[in-house]
């Protein structure tokens, strides 16, 4: 079955230190995306991607950084500049950008 | 950058009953779209509808636009317990990044 696989389903990470989240598609979508969601809250984009080799600061880059070498990946690392990285991170894929979203079942990362 | 404003923030009704939900937005749209999301997991998409259409179904839902008031509905009839999620309008302006709201929190009581 095609999907987006996001991984792992948690994370801890100890401050200073920096960690990076798993993102696969196998659907063949040009556009990937990364949000972070806090609680109760809807979502704020971090990066995309439209296309291999390319990505766009979303509107909560800092802190962040992703890379997109192959189309089926785009990884996040959560590096020890975002000073509040706690949150749930979702990833989504799309054919078209702005256009019926597949997201992945999300990653919890923890500060501890 | 938050676009679109979902009403109410939380709802409840029981089982059967029908759930009206609002989005509102602020700047000129190609299409609106509303998702759902269950506790702890991923969005799911349920439908788009593009800026030239006023009215869409699939099953159970009921889509509505109306660009004149930059506002939508969406429309649950027959709820059911398994309708229990948040759910999510996001705005679409051509081919640009997609803006979602804070969702609205429906409980369905049995």
């Amino acid at each position: 079955d095609g999907g987006i696989t996001q991984s792992p389903k948690y994370l801890f990470r100890k401050e200073g230190q920096n960690v990076t989240l798993s993102c696969e598609q196998n659907l063949n979508h040009d556009a990937m995306y990364w949000y972070r969601q806090d609680p109760g809250q809807g979502l704020r984009l971090i990066y995309y991607s439209q296309i291999v080799n390319d990505f766009q600061k979303g509107d909560i880059a800092e802190g962040y950084s992703v890379s997109r070498e192959k189309k089926e990946s785009f990884p996040l690392t959560v590096t020890s500049a975002q000073k509040n990285p706690t949150a749930f991170y979702l990833c989504a894929s799309s054919i078209v950008v702005g256009e019926g979203y597949t997201f992945g079942s999300g990653t919890r990362l923890t500060v501890v | 950058s938050q676009q679109g404003e979902e009403d109410p923030q939380a709802l409840s009704i029981q089982e059967g009953e029908n759930a009206t939900m609002n989005c509102s937005y602020k700047t000129s749209i190609n299409n609106l779209q509303w998702y759902r999301q269950n506790s702890g997991r991923g969005l799911v998409h349920l439908i788009l509808i593009r800026s030239n259409e006023r009215e869409k179904h699939s099953g159970r839902l009921r889509v509505t636009l109306d660009t004149s008031k930059k506002s939508s509905s969406l429309l649950i009839t027959a709820s059911r317990a398994a309708d229990t999620a948040s759910y999510f309008c996001a705005t679409g302006q051509g081919a640009q990044k997609l803006v979602f709201g804070q969702g609205t929190r429906l409980t369905i009581n049995p």
